[in-house]
């Protein structure tokens, strides 16, 4: 089962940020929180990781509380093309001894214009 | 530099039939997962390939198996196709533990539905 919990669906206006929640309130010392989405009909796109600290790339921000309990993944600026379902999952670091991905049901975002 | 690779993009089947499924890793990638995603779920995992050995399996049957090749890609085989394996098919590759960074690159799936 998967180890997050993640709101069914979300709206967000075009150039606005888009802010969406995960809890992972059973997360250990040595998991990291990783976020992946899906444009309908591809396969998912890899986003962002991060274990305590918060991180920021091309395409987002990670925010991770200082528990770890729970985090938000940032959009700064949506634009339609992020419309997709947006999956947070909670995963051993490397060296671990398991590389698979345990998917929830994600969060559909709906951008509009 | 070419991404995942799946063949093929469709396939229709009946019931009691037999499918292989195709996966070609990204460049440079050692390790192969596959996926089963149902209209309306996140993706389920299904087995991982690498050094053309199943590393770990998720809870599925014996009717699915796998084979990963020399040149680390892979196939996937299901028999005695069921209705309920209808769902879109998504392989991922990525570079084994310990040896990187091991983000997981998935390829555009097979839709495969069985009639």
């Amino acid at each position: 089962d998967a180890k997050t919990t993640q709101p069914t669906s979300m709206d967000c206006a075009e150039g606005r940020a888009a802010n969406l929640p995960c809890n992972h309130s059973t997360i250990s010392g040595n998991e990291y929180v990783y976020w992946y989405r899906q444009i309908h009909s591809q396969g998912p796109q890899y986003i962002i990781h991060g274990l305590k600290n918060n991180e920021t790339n091309e395409m987002a921000s990670l925010i991770i509380t200082e528990d770890r309990k729970s985090s938000t993944l940032i959009l700064p600026h949506a634009t339609l093309r992020d419309t997709a379902v947006y999956y947070c999952i909670v995963r051993p670091a490397l060296g671990g001894n398991t590389d698979k991905l345990i998917f929830g049901t994600g969060t559909r975002l709906q951008v509009f214009p | 530099d070419a991404g995942v690779t799946q063949s093929p993009t469709h396939l229709i089947k009946t019931r009691g039939q037999q499918v292989t499924l195709r996966c070609s890793p990204k460049s440079g990638h050692d390790t192969v997962s596959w996926y089963q995603q149902a209209l309306g779920q996140g993706p389920q995992f299904i087995f991982q390939y690498y050094e053309e050995e199943e590393r770990q399996r998720g809870n599925f049957p014996d009717r699915f198996s796998g084979h990963q090749f020399p040149n680390y890609s892979s196939e996937l085989n299901v028999n005695a196709l069921l209705l309920g394996d209808s769902a879109l098919y998504l392989c991922a590759s990525s570079l084994a533990l310990g040896r990187g960074y091991n983000e997981q690159f998935f390829g555009p799936g097979t839709r495969l539905t069985v009639l």
